[in-house]
């Protein structure tokens, strides 16, 4: 089975600081990685996704990912906070369950707090 | 184009009542997901539904909740006689295709926020 999970449920940073939210995967086959954020009060909006290919990939906003499979780690970076950047952040896997019963699961989140 | 639609956005029941969400996905998406979210636990997949059929009810509790995802009309979540301990986010996402699952996203809708009196 897959699994994610992140350290952290609570990050606070400054204005224009580095933002780095971790993620650690579980999987027996090679992952598919996601990273959503949500809003309050809403759904969750795709940032970026690993699933071949280059390892570093470029999301929306600003943040990137890097995948890291030595390390079993997908972390979240964004190298300047910005005020609208506060939200909660889900690290989720891809599971495989046999036959076409795929879905996403997901960490249990980290809350960014973004500080003037 | 329309995403995910839950309705309703919140819903008030007192206990023993029974709760109906509902989940039109995306214009084309014939699969839909039930999540579950709960302060600090992050979203707990429920049930994932073709249209007219059950893949994976893995995460549904074993009473009181079912689902059916009928050939017309949304996805529903059906919770019957609801104790406070339902009181939770309850998301909706579906997908185009399992293809599109495999190496993409599940598009969100916006929530269905229960409380349980």
């Amino acid at each position: 089975a897959q699994s994610v999970t992140q350290l952290g449920s609570h990050v606070s940073v400054s204005e224009g600081a580095l933002v780095l939210l971790r993620c650690n995967y579980s999987s027996s086959v090679p992952p598919y990685l996601f990273w959503y954020v949500q809003y309050p009060n809403q759904g969750l909006q795709l940032l970026l996704k690993y699933t071949t290919g280059a390892t570093l990939v470029k999301g929306i906003n600003g943040f990137e990912a890097e995948f890291k499979k030595s390390e079993t780690s997908f972390h979240l970076t964004k190298p300047s906070a910005h005020m609208s950047d506060a939200a909660e952040y889900f690290c989720a896997v891809i599971s495989y369950s046999g036959g076409s019963n795929y879905k996403l699961t997901f960490g249990k989140g980290t809350l960014l707090t973004v500080n003037p | 184009n329309a995403g995910v639609m839950q309705n309703p956005r919140h819903l008030v029941r007192r206990r023993g009542q029974e709760a109906r969400l509902r989940c039109s996905p995306m214009k084309g998406h014939s699969h839909v997901y039930w999540y579950r979210q709960l302060p600090e636990e992050g979203l707990k997949f429920m049930v994932y539904l073709q249209k007219e059929n059950i893949i994976d009810e893995s995460g549904m509790p074993k009473e009181r909740f079912s689902a059916e995802f009928p050939k017309e009309g949304p996805s529903i979540l059906r919770i019957q006689q609801v104790v406070r301990g339902d009181s939770a986010a309850y998301f909706c996402a579906s997908s185009p295709e399992v293809h599109s699952l495999n190496t993409g996203e599940l598009f969100f809708g916006e929530g269905s926020r229960l409380t349980v009196l």
